[in-house]
C-alpha cells in the first residue's frame, strides 16, 4: 500500500534558522511527489512538484529535492511568516489521486 | 479568476441529519476531488470526479457518503444520517487535467468544517 510519512511533527526554529523537514514515502511508480503549505482554517497551497530521483525545485526560502526514498524541504533563513504546516504528498501507479502525510507543523520564531 | 469555492464554510448538523457540501471548481477545471482532514490526521481521499462521473470512490465510505458532479452546477459531497464520527474538514480540490502529468497539479479550496452535535 502507498504510504507517505513525514518528519518532524512539529519543528520550532529561530528565524534565520535553516533547517529541513523530511517525507518518505513507498509507492509503486512514482508519477509526482507534491509539496503544499496549509494555513490554519484554509486549504493546502501548492508549492512543488518533482517528478524524478536528481530533481530540486526552488521558491524564494524553500528549496525541495527528491531521491528514490525520500522528499526534503529544505528552509534557508525562515521567516515568521513561513510558519505554517507543509504537506507533503505522493502519486503513484495508474491512480489520479494524491496520498498525503500527516504534515510538519513549522513555528518560526522571530 | 476565483479559485475553488466551497460552501458553506462552516456547517453543524444533528445525529441523523442529512449534510450537503458544495464545490465548484476553478473555471476550467473538470475534475473534482474530495478529501476529508481530520484533526491530528493527514488528508484522506475520498473520491475523484469528472464531469457526470465518478472515476474512482475508493476512499468513500460505503453507507451514507455519496458525491456528485452533474454537467450544469458544483459538484456535491452529501452525508446522510450524520454521526459525531463524521465531523472534519471536507477539502475540494480540482485541476484541469489528469494530475502526474506533467505540471499539472491540484488546487484546494478553503474546505467545510462539518461539526455533528
Amino acid at each position: 500500500e502507498d504510504q507517505v510519512t513525514q518528519s518532524p511533527e512539529a519543528l520550532r526554529l529561530q528565524e534565520g534558522e535553516s533547517s529541513s523537514l523530511n517525507c518518505s514515502y513507498t509507492v509503486s511508480g512514482l508519477r509526482g511527489l507534491f509539496w503544499y503549505r496549509q494555513d490554519p482554517g484554509k486549504g493546502p497551497e501548492f508549492l512543488f512538484t518533482l517528478y524524478s530521483a536528481g530533481e530540486e525545485k526552488e521558491k524564494e526560502r524553500l528549496k525541495a529535492t527528491l531521491t528514490k526514498k525520500e522528499s526534503f524541504l529544505h528552509i534557508t533563513a525562515p521567516k515568521p511568516e513561513d510558519s505554517a504546516t507543509y504537506l507533503c504528498a505522493s502519486q503513484g501507479g495508474a491512480t489520479n489521486k494524491l496520498i498525503f502525510g500527516t504534515g510538519t507543523l513549522l513555528a518560526v520564531q522571530p | 479568476n476565483a479559485g475553488v469555492m466551497q460552501n458553506p464554510r462552516h456547517l453543524v448538523r444533528r445525529r441523523g441529519q442529512e449534510a450537503r457540501l458544495r464545490c465548484s471548481p476553478m473555471k476550467g477545471h473538470s475534475h473534482v476531488y474530495w478529501y476529508r482532514q481530520l484533526p491530528e490526521e493527514g488528508l484522506k481521499f475520498m473520491v475523484y470526479l469528472q464531469k457526470e462521473n465518478i472515476i474512482d470512490e475508493s476512499g468513500m465510505p460505503k453507507e451514507r457518503f455519496s458525491a456528485e458532479f452533474p454537467k450544469e452546477g458544483p459538484s456535491i459531497l452529501r452525508i446522510q444520517q450524520v454521526v459525531r464520527g463524521d465531523s472534519a474538514a471536507y477539502f475540494c480540490a480540482s485541476s484541469p487535467g489528469q494530475i502526474g502529468a506533467t505540471n499539472e497539479k491540484l488546487f484546494f479550496g478553503s474546505g467545510t468544517q462539518l461539526s455533528v452535535l
